[in-house]
């Protein structure tokens, strides 16, 4: 049974560009959750998806967007990067309480 | 704001010995509890979900919530290198939403 999922490992952008990283849950998991880890800190809450819906969101500007398609993956864009952008971006995914996390993507924004 | 605290050490233990991780919450509305541990470049590994007052041990490790006190622990026996990582704790809000809200972390160190 494979995990959650994420690709690409690795990103380097530059500042203004826009960038969309994609997130595979766990088989059977309906919900996709979001986070931005900075280097040293605790992940923090981005957003989720239900139903192909976003349910909750955390404190995070509009350049940052999400979506989930239909087979329950998502995708995260974020657009106009800032060097501040620059972090670990994790997808978790759950069926009930218990939250599993991908590998994640390492974002760099130069 | 909702905060989840802890130290983040590093905490330096021998091999063998018990590590004894700590985690304090401002939401007293809170229901249940994370404990990850991350290895340095990975991603969060899940170890232990608590979500009654008092202990829930799943092998090595026994997890401690005291709901008066706002307050999760992680007990680590018979610690090994293998164990050195940061342990990251993250509070549900409130239950199962999977908005988890995690403290820094605390890094172990398990000396051989």
């Amino acid at each position: 049974d494979a995990g959650v999922t994420q690709s690409p490992t690795h990103l380097i952008k530059t500042r203004g560009q826009q960038v969309t990283l994609r997130c595979s849950p766990k088989s059977g998991h309906d919900t996709v959750s979001w986070y931005q880890q900075a280097l040293g800190q605790g992940p923090q809450f981005i957003f989720q998806y239900y139903e192909e819906e976003e349910r909750q969101r955390g404190n995070f500007p509009d350049r940052f967007s999400g979506h989930q398609f239909p087979n329950y993956s998502s995708e995260l864009n974020v657009n106009a990067l800032l060097l501040g952008d620059s972090a670990l971006y994790l997808c978790a995914s759950s069926l009930g309480p218990r939250w599993f996390f991908g590998p994640g993507t390492r974002l760099t924004v130069l | 704001q909702k905060e989840v605290e802890q130290n983040s050490g590093p905490l330096s233990v021998p091999e063998g010995a018990i590590a004894s991780l700590n985690c304090t919450y401002s939401d007293r509305g809170s229901q249940s509890f994370f404990w990850y541990r991350q290895y340095s470049g990975k991603s969060p590994e899940l170890i232990m979900f608590i979500y009654s007052n008092g202990d829930k041990e799943d092998g090595r490790f026994t997890a401690q919530l005291n709901k008066a006190s706002q307050y999760v622990s992680l007990l680590i026996r018979d610690s090994q290198p293998s164990d050195s990582a940061t342990y990251l704790c993250a509070d549900d809000r409130g239950g199962s939403q999977g908005n988890l809200i995690f403290g820094k972390g605390t890094k172990l160190s398990v000396k051989p």
